[in-house]
């Protein structure tokens, strides 16, 4: 029982365009929720992070939104870089236990030069 | 600001015998968690320690298991290895002060191997 979903294996975007990746979860005991960005033979490393209790999450060239009715959020990367190919990991953690992350299966994302 | 530091990068075991595996937080961070990533079910949560107790546990057999020491530093142990405890074996530490919300460093890992 997969309780965060990443639906999209991989993406593949031009360099300057908007990337959009989304994730689904189902257990509404999560309170906050991650996006991790990792490169091959490196450990994942913290990108943008949102509360339950915001619905957009701001930092730079990115942006996560979060629609709780939904169980549903994204990640927007705006302009995109080919620095930005990596894969995406979105995560989620309960309220009384925040370190411990379920993940969702990732995201390829490719930007093209 | 040395990062997280995980012994041994690589390590190949074949079935029924055990492994340690290590991991180093940054300085000044009390809790490590530790992942097992694979190809089939990604990013697991396996435990964490906090203040040399166990503080949360992931779905994983009694074969798995781990500690933390007083400077923080952690191991984990893996009993009578499967072919399927292959993958990579990932430590994360965070400050861990009041109100933790999942902001891992995360080390390179310790991809294991069972023959």
């Amino acid at each position: 029982d997969q309780q965060v979903k990443q639906n999209s294996p991989s993406l593949s975007v031009q360099e300057g365009r908007i990337s959009i990746l989304n994730c689904d979860y189902t257990n509404s005991m999560f309170d906050y929720f991650l996006w991790y960005k990792k490169y091959p033979a490196e450990g994942p490393t913290f990108l943008i992070s949102i509360s339950s209790i915001k619905d957009k999450n701001e930092d730079g060239r990115f942006t996560v939104f979060l629609n709780k009715s939904a169980k549903h959020l994204s990640l927007h990367i705006v302009p995109s870089q080919p620095g930005d190919s990596a894969v995406y990991f979105c995560a989620a953690s309960p309220n009384n236990a925040g370190n411990m992350l379920t993940f969702g299966g990732g995201t390829r994302l490719m930007v093209k030069p | 600001k040395a990062g997280v530091t995980q012994t041994p990068r690589y390590l190949i075991k074949t079935r029924g015998q055990q492994v340690t595996l290590s991991c180093s937080p940054i300085s000044g961070h009390r809790s490590v968690s530790w992942y097992q990533q694979t190809p089939g079910q990604g990013l697991q949560f396996l435990f964490e320690y906090f203040s040399e107790t166990q503080r949360n546990k992931g779905n994983f057999p009694g074969r798995f298991s781990g500690r933390q020491f007083s400077n923080s530093r952690s191991e984990m142990n893996v009993s009578t290895l499967e072919l399927g405890d292959s993958a990579l074996y990932l430590c994360a530490s965070s400050f861990s002060g009041t109100g933790d919300t999942g902001e891992l460093f995360f080390g390179e890992g310790s991809r294991l191997t069972v023959l």
